[in-house]
């Protein structure tokens, strides 16, 4: 009964290959986002979207490609993966994008990027 | 641009203490949301507890509590009672109401440890 869920948990690979996280949410919300948290915990907003449209996408390097299938799901590619992109990944989802409702977050992906 | 303080990088209290964790924010927005969540070891984000700037009531979740000084830009949360269970990073975070921009801003966080 996991309200927002993230596969996979734990990621580790290697620099210059491709992934994916996917994110999905049961909660029949309409708005969904991802969050980076880096080494240092600071957690920051990357996209959100809306019914399957990008609302947000905050200044994150164009190697990072969110797709929105449906609106229950928001998944994350990172193509040509760089030491850097090595944090914790948050999926959350919210009711509604005009207001601001509280944000559910998923329980996270770690990424290891060696 | 909104940004939110956390000026106490680490705590710690005794189990059953009271503790107070400080944010500032900083915002020429009237309307807004203000949070403060939870991040245990299993690096689980848990809402803790939410004020609307335009209720004048400080919210309250069981042991949890905040002060919020809208005039200061404050709004610290009071944790009564404390367990061991309260071991976590906590983040004040922000949210403005105004459709596609209802991002959280977050503080840098506050680690807190219950010591038995």
């Amino acid at each position: 009964d996991t309200a927002v869920s993230q596969t996979p948990k734990y990621l580790v690979t290697q620099m210059g290959n491709d992934k994916s996280i996917k994110c999905e949410q049961n909660l029949g919300h309409d708005t969904m986002y991802w969050y980076k948290q880096d080494s240092k915990k600071f957690l920051k907003i990357m996209f959100s979207y809306n019914n399957k449209e990008l609302i947000i996408n905050e200044t994150v390097p164009n190697r990072f490609s969110p797709k929105s299938p449906d609106k229950a799901h928001l998944n994350l590619h990172i193509n040509s993966l760089e030491l850097g992109d090595s944090a914790v990944y948050f999926c959350a989802s919210s009711p509604y994008a005009r207001s601001a409702e509280t944000q559910y977050f998923g329980p996270g992906t770690r990424l290891l990027v060696l | 641009a909104q940004t939110v303080t956390q000026s106490q990088p680490e705590m710690s209290v005794q189990e059953a203490e009271t503790v107070t964790l400080s944010c500032t924010y900083d915002t020429s927005e009237n309307n807004y949301y203000l949070f403060w969540y939870k991040q245990p070891p299993s690096r689980q984000m848990i809402l803790v507890i939410r004020q609307e700037a335009y209720k004048q009531q400080n919210a309250t979740e069981n042991r949890f509590s905040v002060n919020f000084q809208k005039a200061a830009k404050s709004f610290s949360l009071k944790i009564s009672d404390s367990q061991l269970g309260d071991t976590a990073m906590y983040f004040c975070a922000f949210s403005i109401s105004n459709f596609g921009n209802e991002k959280l801003t977050f503080g840098t966080g506050t680690r807190l440890t219950i010591i038995p």
